[in-house]
């Protein structure tokens, strides 16, 4: 049972490259999450999907996109990547009625 | 909006010491409360919840209790081991608000033998 699947693990971008992270979770869950981790700040929310076919803006959205390509799957894209989006990013998703998050195992991002 | 304060780290300890980490929230209705552990170099896994009032949510000899009263949902484990170390994050939700999670800041932890 593989839950949250992340690709790629890790990741160094140049400032200015654009690059798609991928999430699939095989759990049948209507709501997916894209976070970031950062050093002294816990997780913070980028966006959100609360069931297939919607997305809307979390804590932290600006300088990134996202897609809900099917009810498994939710992609999140760096369209010019930055220095201060050196993070590590986490996929999560959670079921109808189900208040709690299950993780991958996320994606070491450094942009140089 | 919601909001999640908890007991700043690293802590250190000795094996075999009892752990505590605080955690206190603000929200605006009625969340879950979870703590999530984080082993190095791995995700987030859910290691206890709560769901409502003087709830206890245990797991692995950690125990956390929903406290409405004091807004609190504090971390204990009597008796820490070496693989203990980790890092703690106390979480809440709120169905009102698609179950997104707000975290805390998290707590290193490490046990020494």
């Amino acid at each position: 049972n593989a839950g949250v699947t992340q690709t790629p693990k890790f990741q160094v971008l140049k400032t200015g490259q654009s690059m798609t992270l991928q999430c699939a979770q095989d759990m049948n869950h209507n709501s997916m999450y894209w976070y970031r981790q950062d050093p002294g700040m816990g997780l913070r929310l980028i966006y959100y999907s609360a069931s297939e076919g919607t997305t809307d803006k979390g804590e932290v959205p600006n300088g990134y996109n996202v897609s809900r390509l099917n009810k498994r799957e939710f992609s999140l894209r760096l369209e010019s990547a930055a220095p201060s989006q050196t993070s590590v990013y986490f996929c999560a998703s959670s079921g109808r009625g189900i208040p709690e998050a299950f993780f991958g195992q996320g994606t070491r991002l450094t942009v140089v | 909006g919601n909001s999640v304060t908890q007991m700043e780290g690293p802590v250190t300890l000795s094996e075999e010491a009892f752990l505590t980490i605080n955690c206190t929230y603000t929200a605006t209705g009625y969340p879950s409360l979870f703590w999530y552990v984080q082993y190095p170099g791995e995700g987030l896994q859910l290691l206890l919840k709560a769901t409502k009032a003087d709830d206890k949510g245990s797991n692995k000899g950690f125990e956390a209790t929903y406290r409405k009263e004091t807004t609190s949902f504090h971390l204990e484990k009597g008796s820490v081991q070496v693989s203990d170390s980790a890092v703690y994050f106390c979480a809440l939700s709120e169905s009102g608000n698609d179950y997104k999670l707000s975290f805390g800041a998290g707590t290193t932890v490490t046990v020494r033998a």
